[in-house]
């Protein structure tokens, strides 16, 4: 059984440009989530994704955008970058069945705006 | 809207030593989940121990356990025979039960625990 994986480990991009991260889940689990955690901050939640749909959306505009695959992996879009937007993304998979099943996150992108 | 608190930005404990981390959480709810995670400098968030709002028993895990005062919204971790490796950033999480993002989890501020040879 593979652990959540995540790609690029690095990045760094410029003001204005668009950027895609990707997360491949845990073998069996369809719901993921992606957060983001600025520097000294516990992680904030953007969305979640189950079975290919939004179920689920923070506090972030809509230049942040997600999909996810029918394989359950998903992918983390951000336009127009900001400088504010440099932190660290984590996603994080659950198994289908509810309840107080532990998420399993991945070791996150960071993410550098100049 | 709930919310996290963890009032201690940064914690010491001697290696074999007992150490507590302190969490207060506020919600309306009656049914949720209590999680500590652990993030070592290689950033993976690493779960440590979850509570189930409606159990009364306080959860342990090996020499992790948990003082859950539900009426005072008050969830703490204690670390018993503390190790080098415990050394990281603790966060304290909630997750409601019911209704929308069931996986969304609200995170405190976390707890940066240095554990000292």
């Amino acid at each position: 059984e593979t652990g959540v994986t995540q790609s690029p480990t690095h990045l760094i991009k410029t003001r204005g440009q668009q950027v895609t991260l990707r997360c491949s889940s845990q073998s069996g689990h369809n719901t993921v989530s992606w957060y983001q955690q600025a520097l000294g901050q516990g992680p904030q939640f953007i969305f979640q994704y189950y079975r290919e749909e939004e179920n689920g959306r923070g506090n972030f505009p809509p230049r942040f955008s997600g999909l996810q695959f029918p394989n359950y992996s998903s992918e983390l879009n951000v336009n127009a970058l900001e400088l504010d937007d440099s932190a660290l993304y984590l996603c994080a998979s659950s198994p289908p069945t509810g309840g107080a099943d532990t998420q399993y996150f991945g070791p996150g992108t960071r993410l550098t705006v100049l | 809207a709930q919310t996290v608190t963890q009032s201690q930005p940064e914690m010491s404990v001697q290696e074999a030593e007992t150490v507590t981390l302190s969490c207060t959480y506020d919600t309306s709810e009656s049914d949720y989940y209590l999680f500590w995670y652990k993030q070592p400098p290689s950033r993976q968030m690493i779960l440590v121990i979850r509570q189930e709002a409606y159990k009364q028993q306080n959860a342990t895990e090996n020499r992790f356990s948990v003082n859950f005062q539900k009426a005072a919204k008050s969830f703490s971790l204690k670390i018993s025979d503390s190790q080098l490796g415990d050394a990281a950033m603790y966060f304290c999480a909630y997750r409601k039960a019911y209704g929308g993002a069931t996986n969304k989890l609200i995170f405190g501020t976390g707890t940066l625990l240095a554990v000292q040879p």
